[in-house]
């Protein structure tokens, strides 16, 4: 979607190396959500903040850790606690507060795989 | 919990052919039904999106009735084409409560358009 920028588009880490996935948004949107999807599955929820300075854990993060310093931004590490990071990570945005029916939109992903 | 189940890919179709894919959830209360598409190494795209029982979500030529008695949501289009080809993806939001409005999705459907 535009207005969703994730960046770099391909990523390479090295064993026991932590690295920053980044998601910017000049939606004004309040949610950032991040995913992971993996080959052939669907999308699997890590975590996800409703406001500034605020974050929640979704399904699987073990491994991971985020941020919420500014609306705008909700980066993403993935740690070398994370043992298969291997994967497809797609950041999403959502207008609204708990009671909307807003679908949720998404940047273009960034695929991350071990050296 | 909240689920989606989804019709098993890969599908395969010759261009002009008639689109089924079946989406089944299960889910508290009335949920709101999406279904996004994802084209190659791209992120994912709202397709359409359907609100309350008997609501019927359109798009490219693309529809989806949200069926309360048989909890589903199934995805159809009258005639298929090459530029089609991409994964589907059912996904539900719970009305109420459910923190940050969590997308809950299927593993995805393949589909592969022949000329």
């Amino acid at each position: 979607d535009g207005g969703i920028t994730q960046s770099p588009k391909y990523l390479f880490r090295k064993e026991g190396q932590n690295v920053t996935l980044s998601c910017e948004q000049n939606l004004n949107h309040d949610a950032m959500y991040w995913y992971r999807q993996d080959p052939g599955q669907g999308l699997r929820l890590i975590y996800y903040s409703q406001i500034v300075n605020d974050f929640q854990k979704g399904d699987i993060a073990e491994g991971y850790s985020v941020s919420r310093e500014k609306k705008e931004s909700f980066p993403l590490t993935v740690t070398s606690a994370q043992k298969n990071p291997t994967a497809f990570y797609l950041c999403a945005t959502r207008t609204g507060g708990r009671t909307t029916n807003q679908p949720q939109h998404f940047g273009d992903g960034t695929r991350l795989s071990i050296l | 919990g909240n689920s989606v189940t989804q019709m098993e890919g890969p599908v395969t179709l010759s261009e002009e052919a008639f689109l089924t894919i079946n989406c089944t959830y299960t889910a508290t209360g009335y949920p709101s039904l999406f279904w996004y598409v994802q084209y190659p190494g791209e992120g994912l795209q709202l397709l359409l999106k359907a609100t309350k029982a008997d609501d019927k979500g359109s798009n490219k030529g693309f529809e989806a009735t949200y069926r309360k008695e048989t909890t589903s949501f199934h995805l159809e289009k009258g005639s298929v084409q090459v530029s089609d080809s991409a994964v589907y993806f059912c996904a539900l939001t719970p009305r109420a409560g459910g923190s940050a409005r969590q997308l809950t999705f299927g593993s995805g459907t393949q589909l592969t358009v022949l000329p």
